[in-house]
């Protein structure tokens, strides 16, 4: 079994609904991470969360929001979606008990689509 | 602010041939460079990582990557690429406390 999770693979919805992309880890990670892939632009941090009680706003929070609900659970909500937030979303965890400059581990990704 | 910069969007090289992906980061204090691999339908993959040492990097699947902190450069190579290798390849910056900063990535293809 894959060690990060990310459901769904593929979701397709209308402007103005609210949608929820979920991440789990198995890694027994602390920090986990949500970023957005665009053509041409890499990948751009949304959110990230160092452990349960610490959340934190990366480059493009704008439109976004998170939730951890557990260590092994990092959740990315769209409360309403606009056409612009169609992108590959990304999650992925680090374990900072390895030291600051560690790998990051990235789950297979959930295409988005925005109509 | 740090930043990366990979100055080639996409390059095609026939299968057999050396490789060299370019990538230039923009930071005042060491920096810890990664490259990343993204096979199609696939997530990130690490390929290698420098942090301190010797400046040229080994990593999987054949990959190496020279820092070059004169040129503010971390390139990677190989010396003869498969067609396994087609991919988008992303370098990446972090350092201590904070996250890290991707590059725009370079889409590589492989000619058979």
């Amino acid at each position: 079994d894959a060690d990060v999770t990310q459901t769904p693979r593929n979701r397709i919805t209308k402007t103005g609904k609210r949608i929820m992309l979920e991440c789990s880890q198995t890694k027994g990670h602390d920090r986990m991470y949500w970023y957005r892939q665009d053509p041409g632009l890499g990948l751009r941090l949304i959110y990230y969360s160092f452990d349960v009680k610490d959340i934190n706003k990366g480059e493009i929070s704008d439109g976004y929001s998170v939730s951890r609900q557990a260590q092994a659970k990092f959740s990315l909500s769209l409360e309403s979606a606009i056409p612009n937030q169609t992108a590959l979303y990304f999650c992925a965890t680090s374990d900072r008990t390895s030291g600051e400059y560690n790998e990051q581990f990235f789950g297979p990704g959930t295409r988005l689509t925005v109509l | 602010a740090q930043s990366v910069t990979q100055p080639d969007i996409h390059i095609t090289v026939s299968e057999g041939a050396s490789l060299e992906l370019r990538c230039n980061y923009s930071y005042g204090a060491t920096p810890y460079l990664f490259w990343y691999v993204q096979s199609p339908g696939q997530g990130l993959q690490l390929l290698l990582k420098y942090f301190s040492g010797d400046t040229l990097v080994q990593g999987i699947k054949g990959f190496e990557a020279e820092f070059k902190r004169s040129q503010s450069s971390f390139n990677l190579r190989k010396p003869s690429v498969h067609w396994s290798d087609a991919a988008e390849y992303f370098c990446a910056i972090g350092n201590y406390g904070q996250n890290f900063v991707f590059g725009p990535g370079t889409r590589l293809s492989v000619l058979p």
